[in-house]
Protein backbone atom coordinates (compact mmCIF):
# COMPACT_ATOMS: atom_id res chain seq x y z
CA UNK A 1 0.00 0.00 0.00
CA UNK A 2 1.25 3.73 0.24
CA UNK A 3 3.61 4.68 2.36
CA UNK A 4 4.10 8.73 3.78
CA UNK A 5 7.22 9.05 5.35
CA UNK A 6 6.79 12.19 7.73
CA UNK A 7 10.45 13.60 9.30
CA UNK A 8 11.48 14.59 11.53
CA UNK A 9 9.60 12.73 14.23
CA UNK A 10 9.96 15.30 16.60
CA UNK A 11 12.05 18.55 16.90
CA UNK A 12 12.45 20.95 19.83
CA UNK A 13 13.47 24.42 19.15
CA UNK A 14 14.06 28.19 20.58
CA UNK A 15 11.36 30.42 20.39
CA UNK A 16 11.94 32.58 17.04
CA UNK A 17 13.64 29.58 15.24
CA UNK A 18 12.17 28.72 11.75
CA UNK A 19 10.67 25.17 12.17
CA UNK A 20 10.65 22.84 8.57
CA UNK A 21 9.15 19.28 8.32
CA UNK A 22 8.40 17.25 5.24
CA UNK A 23 6.53 14.25 3.51
CA UNK A 24 7.37 12.25 0.79
CA UNK A 25 5.43 9.30 -0.51
CA UNK A 26 6.18 6.44 -2.60
CA UNK A 27 2.93 7.50 -5.04
CA UNK A 28 1.88 10.17 -6.72
CA UNK A 29 -1.15 12.35 -4.86
CA UNK A 30 -3.33 15.22 -6.15
CA UNK A 31 -3.78 17.08 -2.77
CA UNK A 32 -1.08 17.91 -0.01
CA UNK A 33 -3.03 19.10 3.25
CA UNK A 34 -0.79 19.77 6.43
CA UNK A 35 -2.95 19.93 10.15
CA UNK A 36 -2.01 20.59 13.49
CA UNK A 37 -3.00 18.84 16.64
CA UNK A 38 -2.90 20.17 19.71
CA UNK A 39 -3.09 17.98 23.10
CA UNK A 40 -6.99 16.87 23.38
CA UNK A 41 -8.38 17.96 20.15
CA UNK A 42 -8.69 17.19 16.82
CA UNK A 43 -6.44 18.03 14.09
CA UNK A 44 -7.28 20.85 12.32
CA UNK A 45 -6.38 21.90 8.23
CA UNK A 46 -3.70 24.41 8.25
CA UNK A 47 -2.80 24.34 4.62
CA UNK A 48 -4.41 22.59 1.41
CA UNK A 49 -2.27 22.23 -1.79
CA UNK A 50 -3.97 21.26 -4.99
CA UNK A 51 -1.24 21.99 -7.77
CA UNK A 52 1.83 20.61 -8.09
CA UNK A 53 4.72 22.94 -7.14
CA UNK A 54 1.86 24.99 -5.58
CA UNK A 55 3.54 27.22 -2.67
CA UNK A 56 1.23 28.70 -0.25
CA UNK A 57 1.22 30.65 2.87
CA UNK A 58 -0.80 30.89 6.05
CA UNK A 59 0.38 33.73 8.20
CA UNK A 60 3.48 32.62 9.66
CA UNK A 61 3.32 28.89 7.71
CA UNK A 62 4.11 27.88 4.28
CA UNK A 63 3.77 24.80 2.05
CA UNK A 64 4.86 23.39 -1.02
CA UNK A 65 3.70 20.79 -3.38
CA UNK A 66 6.44 19.21 -4.65
CA UNK A 67 6.94 19.35 -8.29
CA UNK A 68 7.03 15.84 -8.48
CA UNK A 69 4.12 14.79 -6.66
CA UNK A 70 5.01 13.10 -4.39
CA UNK A 71 6.43 14.70 -1.72
CA UNK A 72 5.27 18.17 -0.07
CA UNK A 73 6.82 20.44 3.56
CA UNK A 74 5.62 22.64 5.76
CA UNK A 75 8.18 25.92 7.06
CA UNK A 76 7.27 27.67 10.33
CA UNK A 77 8.85 31.07 10.44
CA UNK A 78 9.61 32.61 13.99
CA UNK A 79 8.53 29.97 16.07
CA UNK A 80 5.97 30.83 19.54
CA UNK A 81 5.16 29.19 22.41
CA UNK A 82 1.52 28.49 20.32
CA UNK A 83 3.13 26.54 17.37
CA UNK A 84 3.81 23.36 20.17
CA UNK A 85 1.73 20.72 18.72
CA UNK A 86 2.07 17.54 16.43
CA UNK A 87 1.77 18.96 12.97
CA UNK A 88 0.21 15.89 10.43
CA UNK A 89 0.91 15.77 6.72
CA UNK A 90 -2.16 13.36 4.55
CA UNK A 91 -1.72 12.76 0.56
CA UNK A 92 -4.69 11.58 -1.59
CA UNK A 93 -6.30 11.43 -4.89
CA UNK A 94 -10.11 11.12 -3.26
CA UNK A 95 -10.97 12.60 0.36
CA UNK A 96 -12.30 9.19 1.33
CA UNK A 97 -8.60 8.00 1.01
CA UNK A 98 -6.17 10.39 2.57
CA UNK A 99 -2.66 8.87 3.72
CA UNK A 100 -2.12 10.17 6.82
CA UNK A 101 2.12 10.57 8.09
CA UNK A 102 2.86 9.78 11.60
CA UNK A 103 3.30 13.06 12.40
CA UNK A 104 5.84 15.37 13.40
CA UNK A 105 5.92 16.75 17.34
CA UNK A 106 6.96 20.04 17.87
CA UNK A 107 8.54 21.82 21.37
CA UNK A 108 8.96 25.49 21.25
CA UNK A 109 11.38 26.55 24.29
CA UNK A 110 11.18 29.69 25.69
CA UNK B 1 -22.47 25.12 17.50
CA UNK B 2 -20.50 24.67 14.53
CA UNK B 3 -18.01 22.11 13.79
CA UNK B 4 -18.16 18.93 14.12
CA UNK B 5 -18.86 17.50 17.80
CA UNK B 6 -18.19 14.32 19.16
CA UNK B 7 -19.48 12.72 22.32
CA UNK B 8 -18.35 11.68 25.03
CA UNK B 9 -14.94 12.79 25.04
CA UNK B 10 -13.60 9.94 27.12
CA UNK B 11 -15.17 6.53 27.48
CA UNK B 12 -13.93 3.41 29.83
CA UNK B 13 -15.70 0.18 29.08
CA UNK B 14 -15.15 -3.31 29.82
CA UNK B 15 -14.78 -5.74 27.19
CA UNK B 16 -18.01 -7.17 27.47
CA UNK B 17 -19.74 -3.94 27.18
CA UNK B 18 -21.87 -2.17 24.25
CA UNK B 19 -21.44 1.16 23.81
CA UNK B 20 -21.90 3.67 21.33
CA UNK B 21 -19.34 6.53 20.29
CA UNK B 22 -21.30 9.67 19.04
CA UNK B 23 -20.60 12.38 16.09
CA UNK B 24 -22.49 15.06 15.28
CA UNK B 25 -21.85 17.93 12.09
CA UNK B 26 -23.15 21.55 11.72
CA UNK B 27 -20.86 22.20 8.33
CA UNK B 28 -23.88 21.08 5.97
CA UNK B 29 -21.39 18.15 4.68
CA UNK B 30 -22.00 15.30 2.98
CA UNK B 31 -19.74 12.73 3.97
CA UNK B 32 -18.88 11.55 7.10
CA UNK B 33 -15.60 9.21 8.50
CA UNK B 34 -14.37 7.30 11.10
CA UNK B 35 -10.71 7.27 12.26
CA UNK B 36 -8.49 5.27 14.81
CA UNK B 37 -5.89 7.58 16.00
CA UNK B 38 -3.21 5.28 18.31
CA UNK B 39 0.18 6.81 19.64
CA UNK B 40 2.81 7.48 17.22
CA UNK B 41 0.89 6.21 14.29
CA UNK B 42 -0.98 7.60 11.51
CA UNK B 43 -4.40 8.10 11.41
CA UNK B 44 -5.97 5.02 10.39
CA UNK B 45 -9.27 5.41 8.22
CA UNK B 46 -12.25 3.26 8.82
CA UNK B 47 -15.17 3.87 7.75
CA UNK B 48 -16.45 6.32 4.91
CA UNK B 49 -19.97 7.54 4.30
CA UNK B 50 -21.16 9.67 1.45
CA UNK B 51 -24.69 10.59 1.45
CA UNK B 52 -25.60 8.43 4.39
CA UNK B 53 -24.01 5.12 2.43
CA UNK B 54 -21.08 3.66 3.21
CA UNK B 55 -18.73 3.69 0.87
CA UNK B 56 -15.33 2.23 2.34
CA UNK B 57 -14.91 -0.17 4.98
CA UNK B 58 -11.09 -0.87 5.54
CA UNK B 59 -11.13 -4.18 6.63
CA UNK B 60 -12.19 -2.97 10.20
CA UNK B 61 -12.93 -5.89 12.75
CA UNK B 62 -16.87 -6.61 13.05
CA UNK B 63 -17.00 -5.54 17.29
CA UNK B 64 -16.95 -2.42 15.18
CA UNK B 65 -20.71 -1.21 13.56
CA UNK B 66 -21.26 2.57 12.03
CA UNK B 67 -24.19 3.47 11.59
CA UNK B 68 -25.24 7.13 9.26
CA UNK B 69 -28.87 8.04 9.78
CA UNK B 70 -28.80 11.11 8.01
CA UNK B 71 -26.17 13.15 6.47
CA UNK B 72 -25.46 15.04 10.10
CA UNK B 73 -25.01 12.24 12.43
CA UNK B 74 -22.83 9.46 12.58
CA UNK B 75 -22.47 6.80 15.21
CA UNK B 76 -19.82 4.04 16.20
CA UNK B 77 -21.39 0.85 17.71
CA UNK B 78 -18.60 -1.24 20.26
CA UNK B 79 -19.13 -4.44 21.46
CA UNK B 80 -16.54 -7.06 22.59
CA UNK B 81 -13.93 -4.69 22.17
CA UNK B 82 -9.77 -5.89 23.04
CA UNK B 83 -7.60 -4.33 25.04
CA UNK B 84 -5.65 -3.03 21.64
CA UNK B 85 -8.75 -0.68 20.43
CA UNK B 86 -8.05 1.51 23.08
CA UNK B 87 -7.42 4.94 21.26
CA UNK B 88 -9.05 8.45 19.95
CA UNK B 89 -11.76 7.85 17.97
CA UNK B 90 -11.83 10.42 15.13
CA UNK B 91 -14.95 11.78 13.14
CA UNK B 92 -14.24 14.03 9.88
CA UNK B 93 -16.94 15.40 7.31
CA UNK B 94 -15.91 16.88 4.25
CA UNK B 95 -18.03 18.27 1.05
CA UNK B 96 -17.25 15.15 -1.45
CA UNK B 97 -16.68 17.46 -4.28
CA UNK B 98 -13.32 17.65 -3.21
CA UNK B 99 -12.74 19.82 0.03
CA UNK B 100 -10.59 18.86 2.85
CA UNK B 101 -11.50 16.79 6.14
CA UNK B 102 -12.78 18.82 9.21
CA UNK B 103 -12.17 16.86 11.88
CA UNK B 104 -14.18 16.62 15.75
CA UNK B 105 -12.11 16.39 18.60
CA UNK B 106 -12.41 12.86 19.34
CA UNK B 107 -13.56 10.36 21.56
CA UNK B 108 -10.50 8.70 23.84
CA UNK B 109 -11.93 5.22 24.38
CA UNK B 110 -9.78 2.99 27.02
CA UNK B 111 -10.83 -0.95 27.12
CA UNK B 112 -9.74 -2.64 30.33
Amino acid sequence: GQQLNQSPQSMFIQEGEDVSMNCTSSSIFNTWLWYKQDPGEGPVLLIALYKAGELTSNGRLTAQFGTTRKDSFLNISASIPSDVGIYFCAGGNSWGKLQFGAGTQVVVTP
Amino acid sequence: ETGVTQTPRHLVMGMTNKKSLKCEQHLGHNAMYWYKQSAKKPLELMFVYSLEERVENNSVPSRFSPECPNSSHLFLHLHTLQPEDSALYLCASSQDSGRPLHFGNGTRLTVT
